[in-house]
């Protein structure tokens, strides 16, 4: 089955700790997204990527960081420089070609929480 | 700046009872207007996206419709199994960004 795998489904962090989200899609996408969801509160972007090895910030970047070494892996680094990690992070994919370039698929999700 | 308000933040229905959900936003070129669907603990899951005042899309009970300045989810006789947060957003900027509102809450009771 075609889809987006986010790993681990729940992942705690301790102070101090840099901690890594996965996400894997095997949907041929070239664009991936993470974002994150707070209650109450949009998804909120916190970096993008277009091509293999090329990535921007969105609008929350600090204390986040990201790599893309490969078209279907995108991890995201909870750094210790995070001062609020707790939330749910979300990874999505989309094409890159006509409008159904604007449809962003999501993954699962992983909800990160402080020890 | 561009943002997105939905309305309204939570809605209970009886099995049967029909109503509407409110997506209304502010941007300079709307190139997109999304719906979501998202269960307690999941991911959103993709249902329209429209274009251009005018534009409607159907799905089972669900039914999404755009105006210059709002869209609207119809949600016909729903059943429980449509309880679940709908989401809207819209694309912002010069790349594939997704502006998200903070949803509607539905639930749906027999």
């Amino acid at each position: 089955d075609g889809g987006i795998t986010q790993s681990p489904k729940y992942l705690f962090r301790k102070e101090g700790q840099n901690v890594t989200l996965s996400c894997e899609q095997n949907l041929n996408h070239d664009a991936m997204y993470w974002y994150r969801q707070d209650p109450g509160q949009g998804l909120r972007l916190i970096y993008y990527s277009q091509i293999v090895n090329d990535f921007q910030k969105g609008d929350i970047a600090e204390g986040y960081s990201v790599s893309r070494e490969k078209k279907e892996s995108f991890p995201l680094t909870v750094t210790s420089a995070q001062k609020n990690p707790t939330a749910f992070y979300l990874c999505a994919s989309s094409i890159y070609q006509g409008k159904a370039k604007n449809i962003q698929y999501f993954g699962a999700g992983t909800r990160l929480s402080v020890l | 700046e561009d943002q997105v308000t939905q309305s309204p933040e939570a809605l209970r229905l009886q099995e049967g009872e029909s109503s509407s959900l409110n997506c209304s936003y502010t941007v300079s070129g709307l190139r997109g207007l999304f719906w979501y669907r998202q269960d307690p603990g999941k991911g959103p899951e993709f249902l329209f996206t429209l274009y251009s005042a005018g534009e409607e899309k159907e799905k089972e009970r669900l039914k999404a419709t755009l105006t210059k300045k709002e869209s609207f989810l119809h949600i016909t006789a729903p059943k429980p199994e449509d309880s679940a947060t709908y989401l809207c957003a819209f694309l912002s900027g010069g790349y594939n960004k997704l502006i998200f509102g903070a949803g509607t809450r539905l639930a749906v009771h027999p």
